[in-house]
C-alpha cells in the first residue's frame, strides 16, 4: 500500500528565504506526483505536476524534483514571500487514477 | 480559465439524513473524483469515474455513498444516511483524457464543500 509523507509538517522561515519542502512515497512504481496549495479552509490548487519520467519540473519561483527510485520528491519556492504561506501537499499517482497524499507541510512566511 | 466549481459550499445535516453534494466539473474532462478531508488528517481518495461507471473506489466508499452523472455537466455523491464520522471536507476533481489514458494528466479540484454531521 503507498505511504506518502511529508517532513517537516511545519516550517517558518523569513521573507526572502528559499523554501525546500520534502515529501516521501513508499512505492516507487508511480505515474506522476503532483504538488498541491492549500489555504486554510480552502480548495487544492494544482501547482506542478511532474511525469515519472521526468526529474524536474519548473514554474516561476517553483521547481519540483522527483527521484522515483529513491522514493523522494523535493519542492523548492525561491525567495519566500508572506503570500507563499499555506499549507503544501504532495500526491502521487500509482496504478489506477486515484491521488494517495501527503499530510502537507504548513508554511508560514513571516515579513 | 476553466475550473471545478462545488456546491453547497457548506452543509449541515442531522445524521441519519440524505444529503448530496454537486459538482461541475470542467467542460472538456472526462475523469471525475471525490475526495474527502477530515479535519486534521489527510486527503483521502473516495471514487473515480468514467464513461458513466465507477472506474475505482476506496473502503471508505460503502453501500452509504453512490455517485451520478445525471447530465452533461453535473456529478454528484450522495450519502444515503450520514454519520457522524461523514463529518469532512468533500473535493470533486477532475482530469482530461488523453491518448493511453488519464495517467499522466493534472487533476483540477474545485473549492469543496464542508459538511457537517450533527
Amino acid at each position: 500500500k503507498q505511504e506518502v509523507t511529508q517532513i517537516p509538517a511545519a516550517l517558518s522561515v523569513p521573507e526572502g528565504e528559499n523554501l525546500v519542502l520534502n515529501c516521501s512515497f513508499t512505492d516507487s512504481a508511480i505515474y506522476n506526483l503532483q504538488w498541491f496549495r492549500q489555504d486554510p479552509g480552502k480548495g487544492l490548487t494544482s501547482l506542478l505536476l511532474i511525469q515519472s519520467s521526468q526529474r524536474e519540473q519548473t514554474s516561476g519561483r517553483l521547481n519540483a524534483s522527483l527521484d522515483k527510485s529513491s522514493g523522494r520528491s523535493t519542492l523548492y519556492i525561491a525567495a519566500s514571500q508572506p503570500g507563499d504561506s499555506a499549507t503544501y501537499l504532495c500526491a502521487v499517482k500509482a496504478a489506477g487514477n486515484k491521488l494517495t497524499f501527503g499530510g502537507g507541510t504548513r508554511v508560514l512566511v513571516k515579513p | 480559465e476553466p475550473e471545478v466549481t462545488q456546491t453547497p459550499s457548506h452543509q449541515v445535516t442531522q445524521m441519519g439524513q440524505e444529503v448530496i453534494l454537486r459538482c461541475v466539473p470542467i467542460s472538456n474532462h472526462l475523469y471525475f473524483y471525490w475526495y474527502r478531508q477530515i479535519l486534521g488528517q489527510k486527503v483521502e481518495f473516495l471514487v473515480s469515474f468514467y464513461n458513466n461507471e465507477i472506474s475505482e473506489k476506496s473502503e471508505i466508499f460503502d453501500d452509504q455513498f453512490s455517485v451520478e452523472r445525471p447530465d452533461g455537466s453535473n456529478f454528484t455523491l450522495k450519502i444515503r444516511s450520514t454519520k457522524l464520522e461523514d463529518s469532512a471536507m468533500y473535493f470533486c476533481a477532475s482530469s482530461d483524457e488523453i491518448a493511453g489514458g488519464p495517467r499522466e494528466e493534472t487533476q483540477y479540484f474545485g473549492p469543496g464543500t464542508r459538511l457537517l454531521v450533527l
